[in-house]
């Protein structure tokens, strides 16, 4: 169980188009999920929260307007990076919370997307 | 959210038990401690979660003193496969609207043969 996926796993895209990737969560029902970012040798930075049916909240200094995050559904999230640029090279990675036993969440995380921005 | 503290890197051989302490001195009432093993290029892998005491699974223990302040990620006869960086989380995800746990540096572990 807590199974999260992600697609693309990794995907090339040219300098100034857009590129959406798509976070499911394959056997639970997710209010919330989380989109970090990782560069290489350094650990996951969190970019925003994401509830179901509202907008989300990105933590401070990430551009809201660049970063386009929908989470329409219990069970899929997307971020949209827009008009993509090298600096935006970088592996993304979703993850969906979990209610565990004694009322804790847990969070599972997606196996990630790996974006290279030509 | 509390802040963590590991060693950035440990090395082992095959076989060995490894215990990967993390200090949390700011760990509130309402924190759980959570860790995760991630590979290169793939997402954080759940491992194991605990409150207090002692936790085991399938593949790790944790061991948490009374006062919380720390914890132990121990894993049983470590392989090659586990070389990884773990990662040691203390927060309450019901704390202020569901917020996101914050990853530190984490412990880079490589397992020799």
């Amino acid at each position: 169980g807590a199974v999260v996926s992600q697609h693309p796993s990794w995907v090339i895209c040219k300098s100034g188009t857009s590129v959406k990737i798509e976070c499911r969560s394959l056997d639970f029902q997710a209010t919330t999920m989380f989109w970090y970012r990782q560069f290489p040798k350094q650990s996951l930075m969190l970019m925003a929260t994401s509830n179901e049916g509202s907008k989300a909240t990105y933590e401070q200094g990430v551009e809201k307007d660049k970063f386009l995050i929908n989470h329409a559904s219990l069970t899929l999230s997307t971020l949209t990076v827009t008009s993509a640029h090298p600096e935006d090279s970088s592996f993304y990675i979703c993850s969906a919370s979990q209610l565990r036993g004694g009322a804790q969440e847990t969070q599972y995380f997606g196996p990630g997307t790996r974006l290279l921005v030509l | 959210l509390a802040k963590t503290t590991q060693p950035i890197s440990m090395d082992s051989y095959e076989g060995q038990e490894v215990n990967i302490t993390c200090s949390h001195n700011n760990i509130a009432t309402n924190d759980y401690i959570t860790w995760y093993q991630q590979f290169p290029s793939q997402g954080p892998r759940f491992i194991i979660q605990g409150y207090k005491t002692k936790v085991t699974n399938e593949v790790a223990s944790l061991f948490i003193p009374a006062d919380r302040k720390s914890s132990t990620l121990s894993l049983p006869r470590v392989s090659l496969s586990d070389t990884a960086v773990y990662y040691c989380l203390v927060g309450d995800l019901w704390d202020t609207g569901r917020r996101a746990l914050t990853f530190g540096s984490g412990t880079r572990l490589q397992v020799q043969p």
